[in-house]
């Protein structure tokens, strides 16, 4: 079964500055989709890049990107010039792409950032 | 476009009481997955369905909890009996299955508070 690790409760950056929040994930697929998503205390969740396997390059969205390791089936986000938005829990999540439609989350990271 | 629209926003009820949660999907949405948060659990996929037949419920945490999608573009969860350790934050989400696949879009979540 796959599984999703963020072993990271809590996170905290000065503004302005870069932060990385970790994500590791076990699969035998070798296909699959990978997700950051954003809570804010608004409790929506969001969307905030998305990585296919296939794909080599990293995802970028903004000051948003990805450091995807497939070997090492590590799926990093790094967020650059932080801002005092971008205070939230951030949750990675893993689907499949065969059989299932599950999407499986991380217990989350909660990032601080600090004025 | 609207987005995934969860009613009631909140709900507080007594122990023992029928509750009822309502989501509508985006339209043309064709999966809709059913999620409930609490600090000690995270992020937990209670159901999901696909052309409005349900896929797997195997996180449905017992008997009082049931789900529901008679068209597609309405779902409801229900707990019957209503007991305080069901106190979460229930989030309904969907998204288009095919091949490339697409993320799932989140509503803002029912904070369901049973006393």
């Amino acid at each position: 079964a796959q599984t999703v690790t963020q072993s990271q409760p809590e996170m905290s950056v000065q503004e302005a500055e870069t932060v990385t929040l970790s994500c590791t994930y076990d699969t035998s697929e070798s296909d699959y989709y990978l997700f950051w998503y954003k809570q804010p205390p608004s409790r929506q969740m969001i969307l905030v890049i998305r990585q296919e396997a296939y794909k080599q390059q990293n995802a970028t969205e903004n000051r948003f990107s990805v450091n995807f390791q497939k070997a090492a089936k590590s799926f990093s986000l790094k967020i650059s010039d932080s801002q005092l938005g971008d205070a939230a829990m951030y949750f990675c999540a893993y689907r499949g792409t065969s059989g299932t439609y599950k999407y499986i989350f991380g217990t989350g990271t909660r990032l601080k950032v600090l004025a | 476009d609207a987005g995934v629209i969860q009613s009631p926003r909140h709900e507080v009820t007594e122990m023992g009481q029928e509750v009822t949660l309502r989501c509508k999907p985006i339209s043309g949405h064709n999966s809709l997955f059913w999620y409930r948060q609490t600090m000690m659990r995270g992020l937990e996929l209670l159901i999901y369905f696909n052309n409005n037949v349900p896929i797997d419920d195997s996180g449905m945490p017992e008997d009082r909890f049931s789900a529901k999608m008679p068209n597609a573009s309405f779902s409801t969860l229900k707990i019957q009996p209503s007991e305080p350790r069901d106190s979460a934050v229930y989030f309904c989400a969907s998204s288009l299955a095919r091949r490339e696949i697409q993320p799932q879009h989140f509503g803002d979540g029912t904070r369901l508070s049973i006393l």
